[in-house]
């Protein structure tokens, strides 16, 4: 299993405002900076939210990320229908020398 | 513009050991507060992040594969090579490499992002 947790699954209906959390530890989210990633069906992922809160050039501000203490929030605003995408978070993890770590994943549907 | 190719074979057999080079152009590892990563996505899985080198040539593992894996960079050719020996039907996955940035605080790293990514190569293992 996945060092950060994650929803499985998550829905919306167009226009909606849904959220997807990610929980880890002092070790990871707890000391280190949270980055989003989207992943649309048959493509490599997308950087979304990086060092928290940040977004990328192009990326609409329909997304937005948080922290607090050791979990992350990915929110999307306005849902369309091409959100419809995996949505993974990321982090750095200072045990064991230092790795990085992702969450399992959340397939988000839009109805 | 940072772009990343993934090249190895798309089928080895158990216990062989696979060696994928990601070919990057747009940037150099001798920049201060670059890397290359690889990450793996088994069929229908999560991704899971495997290794990533620096640019002044650190290197750092997944706890659970590392004994497993090799990664080193050859700058004059824009190149990151990846190892992982002993490998077994399970190690089927697409592998991605992705550019690397490093946040830095006056207290030391604080994260990394990979915001560049290769279109992934899949590797089957079977016999």
């Amino acid at each position: 299993q996945s060092v950060l947790t994650q929803p499985p699954s998550a829905s919306g209906t167009p226009g909606q405002r849904v959220t997807i959390s990610c929980s880890g530890s002092s070790s990871n989210i707890g000391s280190n900076t949270v980055n989003w990633y989207q992943q649309l069906p048959g493509t490599a992922p997308k950087l979304l939210i990086y060092s928290n809160d940040q977004r990328p050039s192009g990326v609409p501000d329909r997304f937005s990320g948080s922290k607090s203490g050791t979990s992350a929030s990915l929110a999307i605003s306005g849902l369309q229908s091409e959100d419809e995408a995996d949505y993974y978070c990321a982090a750095w993890d200072d045990s064991l020398n230092g790795h990085g770590v992702f969450g399992g994943g959340t397939k988000l549907t839009v109805l | 513009q940072i772009t990343l190719k993934e090249s190895g074979p798309t089928l080895v057999k158990p216990t062989q050991t696979l060696t994928l080079t990601c070919t990057f152009s747009g940037f150099s590892l001798t920049t201060s507060g670059v890397g290359v990563g690889w990450i793996r996505q088994p069929p229908g899985k999560a991704l899971e992040w495997l290794a990533l080198i620096y640019w002044d040539d650190d290197k750092r593992y997944s706890p659970s594969l590392k004994s497993r894996l090799t990664i080193t960079k050859d700058t004059s050719k824009n190149q990151v090579v990846l190892t992982m020996t002993n490998m077994d039907p399970v190690d089927t996955a697409t592998y991605y490499c992705a550019h690397n940035v490093y946040e830095f605080t006056f207290g030391g790293l604080i994260g990394i992002y990979s915001d560049s990514w290769g279109q992934g190569t899949l590797v089957t293992v079977s016999s």
